[in-house]
């Protein structure tokens, strides 16, 4: 069973780094070949990609967000972690850990992370 | 990046087939076969119903489809079901390599 679950901080103050933890199960990247990555989506509002790491270390970030964005994997640990620097009230938002590709659509998401900045 | 522009949106009775349109530009939509669809109820992740304009993951019913022509696609529900009522999305890649959401569309099935 493939699932994908986010781990993280509920909370984070303006000016911090969100530090965002998917720890994949069912799949690794070495045998499917695939990307994992992040999709956010604000209170109410529709979904925001951010960012994609391929299995042959290939980045994708989001034109908007890029200069505040890493993605890291461990493979030996089947997880990857986003990092978002520099939070405003705007980053509140459920992050999803998602399975897929640029071109392919994501066919797994996570259950989702509700984070929220506030002082 | 722009999103892609969705009704806000559609309704339809139970038995009827209704039409979601996504309309981007050549730099997306128009320019790659890479056309997605989501289905997102109250609370939950969003789930991949279409990939590749026209394909179905295994498991989705039937009564999806999707299309597209020049800078739009389009999904498809026939048969609608009480089921059915969800927020649905589009995304496409997007020049260079980006994915981009459309607005979402909330289906009403009366």
């Amino acid at each position: 069973q493939i699932t994908l679950k986010e781990s993280g901080p509920t909370l984070v103050q303006p000016t911090q780094t969100l530090t965002l933890t998917c720890l994949l199960s069912g799949f690794s990247f070495t045998s499917e070949q695939v990307a994992v990555g992040c999709v956010r989506q604000p209170p109410g509002k529709a979904p925001e990609w951010l960012a994609l790491i391929y299995w042959n270390d290939a980045e994708y970030f989001s034109p908007s967000l890029r200069r505040r964005l890493t993605i890291t994997k461990d493979t030996s640990k089947n997880q990857v972690v986003l990092t978002l620097t520099n939070m405003d009230l705007v980053d509140t938002a459920t992050y999803y850990c998602v399975r897929g590709t640029v071109e392919g659509g994501f066919d797994y998401w996570g259950q989702g992370a509700l984070v929220t900045v506030s002082s | 990046q722009s999103a892609l522009t969705q009704p806000a949106s559609v309704s339809g009775s139970p038995g009827q087939s209704i039409a979601i349109s996504c309309t981007g530009t050549r730099s997306d939509v128009g320019g790659y076969n890479s056309v997605s669809w989501y289905q997102q109820h109250p609370g939950k992740a969003p789930k991949l119903m279409i990939y590749d304009v026209t394909k179905r993951p295994p498991g989705v019913s039937d009564r999806f489809s999707g299309s597209k022509s020049g800078n739009t696609a389009s999904l498809t529900i026939s048969g609608l079901q009480a089921e059915d009522e969800a927020d649905y999305y589009c995304s496409s890649k997007m020049t260079p390599n980006v994915v981009v959401f459309g607005g979402g569309t909330k289906l009403t099935v009366l």
